[in-house]
């Protein structure tokens, strides 16, 4: 069964460093997301994608985030300059249509900033 | 704004048994729709079941059924014949069209099921 996938796993970096996290969604699917959950809190929204633009986005998806699908596959996330409160486990989404439909997730991609 | 709540952050049930994981969610929308999602150890979350909230019936996936309580806005997963492998960590979740399809997610429940 298709899945999503996401790497790295676990990212260490320091603070004011960029990082990019990457993700392959589902092949057909043509909605991307991805949330984030730090530790103890809820996973939240950040930002969807479609037709190669940012559909929706959240408070937290400020300048110093962005989101690019260089490719047919690939769906990544930059962080420009990290902030310690930007540790949390970040899951990428991915869907085959919109409203009311499932969003199949990646295992997450576990970001620590030191 | 919609909101998830999961009062039960931690639950446990003996192998076989009937556990409930409750989910209570605040929306001023009519169209919308809800769903449980697993999310096992050191393992992606997949789908449980998914109700839409202008269907009446509740839905059911074998030995997962919700109790939907449109006018209580409360949205709770019943697990059947609970097995090992269901234990994990089971998130509500909401999605409406009117704010993207976006999902709202409540604080989670971790379930254990005890041989």
């Amino acid at each position: 069964e298709p899945e999503v996938t996401q790497t790295p796993s676990h990212q260490v970096t320091q603070m004011g460093q960029e990082v990019i996290l990457r993700c392959v969604p589902i092949s057909n699917h043509l909605y991307f997301y991805w949330y984030r959950q730090i530790l103890g809190q809820k996973v939240e929204f950040l930002v969807s994608f479609y037709n190669n633009e940012i559909s929706e986005k959240s408070e937290i998806f400020d300048d110093q985030f962005s989101v690019e699908r260089p490719d047919g596959s690939n769906f990544t996330l930059k962080i420009r300059s990290t902030k310690l409160e930007d540790s949390a486990m970040y899951f990428c989404a991915s869907s085959a249509r919109t409203s009311g439909n499932e969003q199949f997730f990646g295992p997450g991609t576990r970001l620590t900033v030191l | 704004a919609q909101t998830v709540t999961q009062s039960q952050p931690e639950m446990s049930v003996q192998e076989a048994e009937t556990v409930t994981l409750s989910c209570t969610y605040d929306t001023s929308e009519s169209n919308y729709y809800l769903f449980w999602y697993k999310q096992p150890p050191s393992r992606q979350m997949i789908l449980v079941i998914r109700q839409e909230a202008y269907k009446q019936q509740n839905a059911t996936e074998n030995r997962f059924s919700v109790n939907f309580q449109k006018a209580a806005k409360s949205f709770s997963l019943k697990i059947s014949d609970s097995q090992l492998g269901d234990t994990a960590m089971y998130f509500c979740a909401f999605m409406t069209p009117y704010t993207g399809n976006q999902f709202y997610f409540g604080t989670g429940t971790s379930l254990t099921v005890i041989p």
